[in-house]
């Protein structure tokens, strides 16, 4: 089945760290680009950080970056995202999300999205 | 950024009514670069449209979208019962890329 798991989620102090992950299966993962998108409570979706296939390009939304990496293991099919010194505002579902276009093309638009991990930062 | 406004926040219709949800940009988007996703409560966002007016793989065609600049609308010909949901636009067209904040689809 082609499908997309977040893990890592949890409840973590203002100012912690914390890692997701994002487990592909039933494609072949090295040939898509990838995001993370976020969804505060309450409000709309927000594209967080972007890589390429090979992790030879890498974006970040203004809010998050210098605190956020992504990365990736093709070898494992897996996805990440390394967030520092996290803040209330960083309080969302967090969505692995595959790009349409197989790589080396990017459509920054989304056509398989993981069911979504929750992060709460709280004291 | 390009910010997306999405109209009304709720439509309450009936099974087999039709469906309109509005999707205005403030600044004009380039291109066809505008997608709709659907969005179940525990489930994972699904891709309707993109480039404003094609259907992603699988998707029936009842949903429609439509409009260019700063206007965008997804129709939902006659809504069936597996189509209440929340509906999101995007816009791709200048970075960073945005969502609207959605508008939910109710039985009435």
């Amino acid at each position: 089945e082609v499908q997309l798991v977040e893990s890592g989620g949890g409840l973590v102090q203002p100012g912690g760290s914390l890692r997701l992950s994002c487990a592909a299966s039933g494609f072949t993962f090295s040939t898509y680009n990838m995001n993370w998108v976020r969804q505060a409570p309450g409000k709309g979706l927000e594209w967080v950080s972007y890589i390429s296939d090979s992790s030879s390009s890498i974006y970040y939304a203004d809010s998050v970056k210098g605190r956020f990496t992504i990365s990736r293991d093709n070898d494992k099919n897996s996805l990440y995202l390394q967030m520092n010194s996290l803040g209330a505002e960083d309080t969302a579902v967090y969505y692995c999300a595959r790009d349409m276009a197989v790589a080396p093309y990017t459509y920054w638009y989304f056509d398989l999205w993981g069911r979504g991990i929750l992060v709460t930062v709280s004291s | 950024e390009n910010v997306l406004t999405q109209s009304p926040g709720t439509l309450s219709l009936s099974p087999g009514e039709r469906a309109t949800l509005s999707c205005r940009a403030s600044q004009s988007v380039s291109s066809t670069y505008v997608a709709w996703y659907q969005h179940k409560p525990g489930q994972a966002p699904r891709l309707l449209i993109y480039g404003v007016s094609s259907r992603a793989t699988g998707i029936p065609e009842r949903f429609s979208g439509s409009g260019s600049g700063t206007d965008f609308t997804l129709t939902i010909s006659r809504l069936e019962p597996e189509d209440f949901a929340v509906y999101y636009c995007q816009q791709y067209g200048s970075s960073p890329l945005t969502f609207g904040r959605g508008t939910k689809v109710e039985i009435k």
